[in-house]
């Protein structure tokens, strides 16, 4: 099962920040949070994953709160293109255990 | 890098027909993972091989269900014979062995077993 609770959609405007929020209040201290998505039609796509300090990569920044209950993926100036549905996943960081997806947040670019 | 290559892109099979999804991780990848997406269901796990080995198929649903990874270079999943609610699309992915290295996933296989 699914660790991770999030929105079954957003909209955002073209050109603004979209901030999607994820909750997991059970994680545990050893376990990441990774943020994938995916467009129509294909498979999903690693974004950015951290462990309790932020993260920014040229996709996305993520905060995760100080008590490492919830988090937010960040796309700073989304476009049209960031339309996808987006997974929120936590995961023991170690070794080689397969990432569980729950439902996720179907996020939608308006122009 | 070509990523991820699945094959075919689209299958189309009478009920009770054998078939074959393909799969070629990217090169180096020491763990593969075989994934199905439906609408009802969304992303499910089904197997996946470290080092050619498989490690976990609990989420297979049945025995018409197999996988096999011959090499580090090419792994199947067959369904015989296949059935109407196997009408999926089938995910491979693969992944390094640095603990913390991201999946990549190929564009899938979408099974439309009539």
């Amino acid at each position: 099962d699914a660790k991770t609770t999030q929105p079954p959609s957003m909209d955002c405007a073209e050109g603004r920040a979209a901030n999607l929020p994820c909750n997991h209040s059970t994680i545990s201290g050893n376990e990441y949070v990774y943020w994938y998505r995916q467009i129509h039609s294909q498979g999903p796509q690693y974004i950015i994953h951290g462990l309790k300090n932020n993260e920014t990569n040229e996709m996305a920044s993520l905060i995760i709160t100080e008590d490492r209950k919830s988090s937010t993926l960040i796309l700073p100036h989304a476009t049209l293109r960031d339309t996808a549905v987006y997974y929120c996943i936590v995961r023991v960081g170690s070794g080689n255990t397969p990432l569980v997806f729950g439902k996720g947040t179907r996020l939608s670019v308006i122009a | 890098d070509a990523g991820v290559i699945q094959s075919p892109r689209h299958e189309v099979t009478e009920m009770g027909q054998e078939v074959t999804l393909r799969c070629k991780p990217i090169s180096g990848h020491n763990s593969l993972f075989w994934y199905r997406q439906t609408m009802m269901r969304g992303l499910e796990l089904l197997i996946y091989f470290n080092n050619n080995v498989p490690i976990d198929d609990s989420g297979m649903p049945e025995d018409r269900f197999s996988a096999k990874m011959p090499n580090a270079s090419f792994s199947t999943l067959k369904i015989q014979p296949s059935e109407p609610r196997d009408s999926a699309v089938y995910f491979c992915a693969s992944r390094g062995d640095s603990s913390n290295s991201p999946l990549h996933f190929g564009n899938g296989t979408r099974l439309t077993v009539t």
